[in-house]
């Protein structure tokens, strides 16, 4: 058991819809990750969150946006689903310690986009 | 751009047996190594990582991976697995500097009683 929160465990939207998925992180840790767990695939880096700034971004559009707060929990937006957005998405915090940071993951939020 | 290569997608031991999964990644740097598990129903755990140092390292549960710096290549294995090892297996890599994980396509480990 990590400590990372995650929800909700599960949603189901129809395409066009926007999204938010929220999650606490790991006490005393103060950056957030967000990645997409397609079926049976790696997960894959969307961006990441260092004192309520993003702090890097993976190939991800425009439309999938977040935002951390000042208690380092943080939410992901997406926007204008596609069916393709369908997966699991999953939080991972960390203390930022320069050259030595590890992730400790949720246990996710499975979207279904119809 | 950064990759990671997990060779086998499946792998299928009878207990007892001896594990080694493939990991290899292309990376212009410095790079902390992970390796996290996905038992089935449960979210990822981390097994073991490495930032610097012995290439050698040990994990939980009796995993341990090596740091073929020469070869790009971060091997986990396991002398003698277990029924309970049954599970998805995720090589991960990142910049020393930064925090950005980028994960391999994983390795399904079927261990038969």
């Amino acid at each position: 058991e990590t400590g990372v929160t995650q929800s909700p465990t599960h949603l189901i939207k129809t395409r066009g819809q926007q999204v938010t998925l929220r999650c606490s992180s790991q006490s005393g840790h103060n950056t957030v990750s967000w990645y997409q767990q397609a079926l049976g695939q790696g997960p894959q880096f969307i961006f990441q969150y260092y004192r309520e700034e993003e702090n890097g971004r993976g190939n991800f559009p425009p439309r999938f946006s977040g935002l951390q707060f000042p208690n380092y929990s943080s939410e992901l937006n997406v926007n204008a689903l596609e069916l393709d957005d369908s997966a699991l998405y999953l939080c991972a915090s960390s203390l930022a310690e320069r050259g030595r940071d590890t992730q400790y993951f949720g246990p996710g939020t499975r979207l279904t986009v119809l | 751009a950064q990759s990671v290569s997990q060779h086998n997608h499946h792998v299928i031991l009878s207990e007892a047996a001896s594990l080694e999964l493939g990991c290899n990644y292309s990376y212009g740097g410095t790079v902390n190594l992970f390796w996290y598990v996905q038992y089935p129903g449960q979210h990822l755990q981390l097994l073991l990582k490495y930032f610097s140092g012995d290439p050698l390292v040990k994990g939980i549960k009796g995993f341990e991976a090596e740091f073929i710096k020469s070869k790009f290549s971060f091997n986990l294995r396991k002398p003698s697995v277990q029924w309970s090892d049954t599970a998805e297996y995720f090589c991960a890599v990142g910049p020393h500097a930064g925090n950005m994980l980028t994960f391999g396509g994983g390795t399904r480990l079927m261990v038969k009683p």
